[in-house]
């Protein structure tokens, strides 16, 4: 599968707990980002990565989330202490340069209960 | 704030005519536009993009920028009900920042 992998498809966490959500760019994209989409809301960028790299993280809340881009391996969105304000879809999009649209993962269902 | 306007529908068309959908954005510093399609429960799918003013034209779907104007539209001839779904408008002001932004989305039904 050359497209962009997201996991888990699905993720049960309760307030409080942490939610790891991972990504791994398409073959040959460096350029990732990452998305929200609340219910009945539209996408929300939420921050731009290369590889070690945080390029623009200005859609990021400033408490509990973080996201990062190793040098091996996925992108990692990290969410600390949930609350069920936190559950939405995940989306993970990648393109090999500035500028190129953008090609999205299947997602990740985030829900707190 | 960067914003980008799409009217919510539903946008009702018959199967075989031509659907038509728009957007507006108010970066006028905005340089590349996306159309995606997305359905139900189900991610954002590429469908179009453009950059320079005039048309795009691309199997069914012709895309549309007035950059002097700020929009954008997509316009879809031998509508099928296979294109029933959500369409989002998105826009990149580039810069190094590339994070897109998304309007809410055209909710567009096809009738058979």
């Amino acid at each position: 599968n050359a497209g962009v992998m997201q996991n888990p498809r699905h993720l049960v966490r309760r307030r409080g707990q942490e939610a790891r959500l991972r990504c791994s760019p398409m073959k040959g994209h460096s350029h990732v980002y990452w998305y929200r989409q609340l219910p009945e809301e539209g996408l929300k960028f939420m921050v731009y990565l290369q590889k070690e790299n945080i390029i623009d993280e200005s859609g990021m809340p400033k408490e509990r989330f973080s996201a990062e881009f190793p040098k091996e391996g996925p992108s990692i969105l990290r969410i600390q202490q949930v609350v069920r304000g936190d559950s939405a879809a995940y989306f993970c999009a990648s393109s090999p340069r500035v500028y190129q649209p953008q090609h999205f993962g299947d997602g990740t269902r985030l829900s707190i209960l | 704030q960067k914003e980008v306007e799409q009217n919510s529908g539903p946008l009702s068309v018959p199967e075989g005519a031509i659907a038509s959908l728009n957007c507006t954005y108010s970066d006028r510093g905005s340089q590349s536009f996306f159309w995606y399609r997305q359905y139900s429960g189900k991610s954002p799918e590429l469908i179009m993009f453009i950059y320079s003013n005039g048309d795009k034209e691309d199997g069914r779907f012709t895309a549309q920028l007035n950059k002097a104007s700020q929009y954008v539209s997509l316009l879809i001839r031998d509508s099928q009900p296979s294109d029933s779904a959500t369409y989002l408008c998105a826009v990149s002001s580039g810069g190094g920042a590339d994070g897109l932004t998304f309007g809410k989305g055209t909710h567009l039904i096809i009738q058979p």
